[in-house]
């Protein structure tokens, strides 16, 4: 089945603690994205990638960072996490200008 | 900056009615217009896009979406909905400087609906 898979769908955190976010897809899409949903707030973009070793900031990338080192992943890091960041997640991917495919999320809490 | 204005934040229909959620974005240029829904506790799916061509787009589960260049809208609609409709909808915008793929989606902050029985 074609889909994104984020790992974990829940998290409770302390502040300071580094934390990964992992997302996985498997439709070969070349963009990636991670975006953070906060009520009334919408779906904001953190990072976006072009494609392996091509990333780029979106809007909220502060706190943040990424990798893309395969095609098919693009873990979110963040290496000192603050009670901010507490959030639902969500990685994407798409192909060309098509659609993008989301993954479950990945709910946050940073305490 | 590229901009999505969806002016409801809440709408309540009784199931059988007709829905239209509103879209509104601000840009010069012609983007990507897209509309997803998100249902509780689940991710995002895309109901449909526009790129060019026909303005009025169709998608899944009976959805279809009209692009209004001269008001800069993307307004989604659906002739009866049904209990199964009630959820969140989104409607992004993306641009690309070079007119390709790369291009930056934009969310509006949502339309929740709520269907009556």
């Amino acid at each position: 089945e074609a889909q994104v898979t984020q790992n974990p769908r829940y998290l409770i955190t302390v502040t300071g603690k580094k934390l990964t976010v992992t997302c996985s897809q498997n439709m070969n899409h070349e963009y990636m994205s991670w975006y953070r949903q906060d009520p009334g707030l919408g779906l904001r973009q953190i990072y976006y990638s072009m494609n392996v070793e091509v990333t780029d900031k979106g809007d909220v990338p502060e706190g943040y960072k990424v990798s893309r080192k395969e095609k098919r992943n693009f873990p979110l890091i963040l290496e000192s996490p603050s009670p901010n960041q507490t959030s639902l997640y969500f990685c994407a991917s798409r192909r060309g200008a098509y659609g993008y495919t989301f993954g479950s999320g990945t709910r946050l809490t940073v305490v | 900056a590229q901009s999505v204005t969806q002016p409801d934040i809440h709408i309540t229909v009784s199931e059988g009615a007709s829905l239209e959620l509103r879209c509104n974005y601000s840009y010069g240029a012609t983007p990507y217009l897209f509309w997803y829904v998100q249902s509780p506790g689940q991710g995002l799916q895309l109901l449909l896009k526009y790129f060019s061509g026909d303005t009025l787009v169709q998608g899944i589960k009976g959805f279809e979406a009209e692009f209004k260049r001269s008001q800069s809208s993307f307004n989604l609609r659906k002739p009866s909905v049904h209990w199964s409709d009630a959820a969140e909808y989104f409607c992004a915008v993306g641009l690309s400087n070079s007119g390709g793929s790369n291009y930056k989606l934009t969310f509006g902050k949502g339309t929740l609906l709520t269907v009556n029985p």
